[in-house]
Parts: C-alpha cells; sequence; structure tokens
C-alpha cells in the first residue's frame, strides 16, 4: 500500500465552522490531489500540488483551499463549510510526472456538515 | 459532454457468471492513457490497471481482462467467474496530455473519472 494517511477519517461539524484535511504521505511523491466523491459523479478533482507551494484549482474549487508548505503534507480547508460540501474526500499522490502515471490514493475523510 | 461515460449504473450478476463493465471515452488528443480502478465496500481506491493510446493489445491478469479499441474509444473491463469479492464500484479514468485540455504545465496531468459502476455478486 502507498503510505498515504488522511486525518480524520470522519468528521462532523456544523455549517459556517472551518474545517481542515490533512493528507500525509511517505512516500516522497511530488504530485498530491484532493478529490471529493459524490453518489453520481464519480471523483471530482478539487485542487492539486506540484510541488511545496505550487498548487492550482481543480473542476470543484469553489469553497475550499489547499497548503503545501512541505512534500509530505497536502492540506485541504473548508473556510466557512457548507451543507454541499457534506462528501467523502480523497487524497491521491503521484511520483512523475506525465499523464501515464497512476495516482495513488488514500483511505478517504467521510465530512458531514449540519 | 462527458469525457469518461461508463453508461452502466448498477449490475448484478451471480457468481460464476462471467462480466463486462462497459467505458466509453472522448478525446481529441493522440497520447492519452486510461485507467480503471476498483473500490470495494470498505471504500478504498485501488488501482487496476493502465493503458496508453498506442498499445491496443488486449490485457489479461487472472480472472480480468480488459479490451481497448480505439475504433469505438472504448475501454471495456471483464471479469470472469465473477465471485463475491468482485463486488465493488469501478472506476474508468482518462488522463490526457495538458495540450489537449488547453493546458499547460506540470500540473496539468489530471484524471478524469467516469462515474462509476457498481457490481454486485451475489451468492
Amino acid at each position: 500500500d502507498a503510505g498515504i494517511t488522511q486525518s480524520p477519517r470522519h468528521k462532523v461539524t456544523e455549517t459556517g465552522t472551518p474545517v481542515t484535511l490533512r493528507c500525509h504521505q511517505t512516500e516522497n511523491h511530488r504530485y498530491m490531489y484532493w478529490y471529493r466523491q459524490d453518489p453520481g459523479h464519480g471523483l471530482r478533482l478539487i485542487h492539486y500540488s506540484y510541488g511545496v507551494k505550487d498548487t492550482d484549482k481543480g473542476e470543484v474549487s469553489d469553497g475550499y483551499s489547499v497548503s503545501r508548505s512541505k512534500t509530505e503534507d497536502f492540506l485541504l480547508t473548508l473556510e466557512s463549510a457548507t451543507s454541499s460540501q457534506t462528501s467523502v474526500y480523497f487524497c491521491a499522490i503521484s511520483g512523475n510526472i506525465g499523464p501515464n502515471q497512476p495516482q495513488h490514493f488514500g483511505d478517504g475523510t467521510r465530512l458531514s456538515i449540519l | 459532454a462527458q469525457k469518461v461515460t461508463q453508461a452502466q449504473t448498477e449490475i448484478s450478476v451471480v457468481e460464476k457468471e462471467d462480466v463486462t463493465l462497459d467505458c466509453v471515452y472522448e478525446t481529441r488528443d493522440t497520447t492519452y492513457y486510461l485507467f480503471w480502478y476498483k473500490q470495494p465496500p470498505s471504500g478504498e481506491l485501488v488501482f487496476l490497471i493502465r493503458r496508453n493510446s498506442f498499445d491496443e493489445q488486449n490485457e489479461i491478469s487472472g480472472r480480468y481482462s480488459w479490451n481497448f479499441q480505439k475504433s469505438t474509444s472504448s475501454f471495456n473491463f471483464t471479469i470472469t467467474a465473477s465471485q463475491v469479492v468482485d463486488s465493488a464500484v469501478y472506476f474508468c479514468a482518462l488522463s490526457e496530455a495538458p495540450s489537449a485540455r488547453g493546458r499547460s504545465g506540470a500540473g496539468s496531468y489530471q484524471l478524469t473519472f467516469g462515474k462509476g459502476t457498481k457490481l454486485s455478486v451475489i451468492p
């Protein structure tokens, strides 16, 4: 298994509160990604990182921000959580550049916003 | 338009039956890669296979086989003699070069996933 740890694994919080999800990898991979998974939508990319302090937006980035201050950690922040952000969040990593690189996923974080 | 279409939302088969999961993709690029991932009920996503656009040779791995046909833009996945442990959601995904996505730069290699097919194998 790829060394990817997501924390927390489960979280319940209230609308309007800030939430930060953490992805930690031990593979020293350059590329890291945050996805959300919702019924009927598959996985959709939120943000990704191609190096320390290098990040960019994905398909569904509104309402989310990310930070990567170290190679091993990629943080996803919901500044003011809304019920529409209730989802399962997956972190993924890949080692090298190129469309041929498979991404390896963490076990996911189930986030419920009431 | 969807770039990756998995038209079968849910499939149920009886154990030992063969089952094929369909994946149709759309791209203007000549160089691209296709992937299949498995998500069992426990929730993790497991990488199964990668194919590139220049290699149309079918691949077999145990009870799993993949049929890649550029002429029909399809990358179908067949499970032979299905087992209960095959019950999962299966995702097909496409990765294109940045130019095909109108982007450039190191961060532009992204996966586009289909919506998944839920396979239930009944004992």
